[in-house]
């Protein structure tokens, strides 16, 4: 199947600053990329569908200006966390659109604010 | 009613029986159904998609789709610990939106 990296794995800061984390597609080229957001023993929350070369389009309640997206080629898409804080703190997956559908994820990015 | 539906468990069985996990569906013109597999702390996993009536079958997996009733499931044979995980229902709705609906999973247990 396809092979979708994200860096970094884990990250930890400080309330405030901001934190990237990256979402690549190793094997394909993916057009569409999402990213979703996991609480422990919660499911899945999708935050926002990322297109290449166009701009995001963010779920309900999801703020665009605290959760920038950038997809700015076929196997490349960031989600920066700006200002983070406490509440931020989860695991942030995100995934690749396949040809028929189907989504490959990444392994995730577990972010913790302190 | 929720657009995608799990039974979120858990489900307990020995090792070595059928695991059987269900799905319903709200919307009848859905065309593309998806099993993943999320083990604690990691990301979902593909294991199987199914997009006409009937089973499909991949190794230990069978998914199985009825339209007409709106419900997919996925069995497991011969069950063994490691896919203890919660297993996660994926539908895309027909019309142009190609985001797929998850249901919020069902934990699977299997003990030995």
């Amino acid at each position: 199947g396809a092979v979708v990296s994200q860096h970094p794995s884990r990250v930890i800061c400080k309330s405030g600053t901001s934190v990237k984390i990256e979402c690549r597609s190793l094997d394909f080229q993916a057009t569409t990329m999402f990213w979703y957001r996991q609480f422990p023993k919660q499911s899945l929350m999708l935050m926002a569908t990322s297109n290449e070369g166009s701009k995001a389009t963010y779920e309900q309640g999801v703020e665009k200006d605290k959760f920038l997206i950038n997809h700015a080629s076929l196997t490349l898409s960031t989600l920066t966390v700006t200002s983070a804080h406490p509440e931020d703190s989860s695991f942030y997956i995100c995934s690749a659109r396949g040809p028929s559908y189907e989504q490959y994820f990444g392994p995730g990015t577990r972010l913790t604010v302190t | 009613q929720k657009e995608v539906e799990q039974n979120s468990g858990p489900l307990s069985v020995p090792e070595g029986a059928i695991a059987s996990l269900n799905c319903t569906y709200s919307d009848r013109g859905s065309q593309s159904f998806f099993w993943y597999r999320q083990y604690s702390g990691k990301s979902p996993e593909l294991i199987m998609s199914i997009y006409s009536n009937g089973d499909k079958e991949d190794g230990r997996f069978t998914a199985q789709l009825n339209k007409a009733s709106q419900y997919v499931s996925l069995l497991i044979r011969d069950s063994q610990p490691s896919d203890s995980a919660t297993y996660l229902c994926a539908v895309k709705r027909a019309g142009g939106s190609y985001i797929p609906t998850f249901g919020r999973g069902t934990s699977l247990i299997v003990h030995p």
